[in-house]
């Protein structure tokens, strides 16, 4: 079945450095979706990604997706403590979605 | 947005005791509703896909008996706990896809944390 990983599992970074999460699948994925998740809260949509090599920004958060189409990445710039919480990717195939592993971060003031 | 509600948000039960978890779309009509399943910093696992009116479609492994998905409404599913045991004290969360042009995007409930005594 569809399996998408995400490395780094943690990580624990001072305010104002930046931040990068990778999501790896070992299947061809339709599209790549990203999630934020507060400790304690819900999953928040963030953005879809639907092309080969597509590159989309929201402010301080940059989002790609793989010119294959297997992996993708977000990165944040000068993280600021209210960006921490976990960070999803995850991708519909067969009408459902499923969720990459997932990377915690944390950001020290 | 798009507004999905789940309730209750934390429900303490006995073993051997039902629980049942409502999840609600307030302003918008869902065709397709998803149950998930969250462990303690764990990713979501699906559990089962609820569609209106029909059966749910249950993911390999979860036992259709033990997690009973209703989806009797286009704004409505629930998913009821039988016979809930300790192991599944969990984070339920259900999330919904809009009826009109599909963005993709899932909008998901609050949440609803069971503690199985």
């Amino acid at each position: 079945g569809q399996q998408v990983m995400q490395i780094p599992q943690y990580q624990h970074v001072q305010e104002g450095e930046d931040f990068t999460t990778y999501c790896n699948s070992s299947t061809t994925l339709s599209n790549i979706q990203w999630y934020k998740q507060r400790p304690g809260g819900h999953p928040v949509f963030l953005i879809q990604l639907v092309k080969s090599g597509e590159v989309k920004k929201q402010k301080r958060l940059t989002f790609q997706f793989g010119e294959a189409k297997k992996n993708s990445s977000l990165h944040i710039t000068a993280t600021q403590t209210t960006d921490v919480g976990t960070y999803f990717c995850a991708s519909t195939g067969f009408q459902k979605l499923v969720f990459g592993t997932g990377t915690r971060l944390l950001v020290s003031p | 947005g798009a507004v999905v509600s789940q309730h209750p948000s934390r429900v303490i039960c006995k073993s051997g005791t039902s629980v049942k978890i409502e999840c609600r779309s307030l302003d918008f009509q869902a065709t397709t509703m998803f149950w998930y399943r969250q462990f303690p910093k764990q990713s979501l696992m699906l559990m089962a896909t609820s569609n209106e009116g029909s059966k749910a479609t249950y993911e390999q492994g979860v036992e259709k008996d033990k997690f009973l998905i209703n989806h009797a409404s286009l704004t409505l599913s629930t998913l009821t706990v039988t016979s809930a045991h300790p192991e599944d004290s969990s984070f339920y969360i259900c999330s919904a896809k809009t009826r009109g042009v599909d963005t993709g995007e899932l909008f998901f409930g609050e949440g609803s944390r069971l503690t199985v005594l």
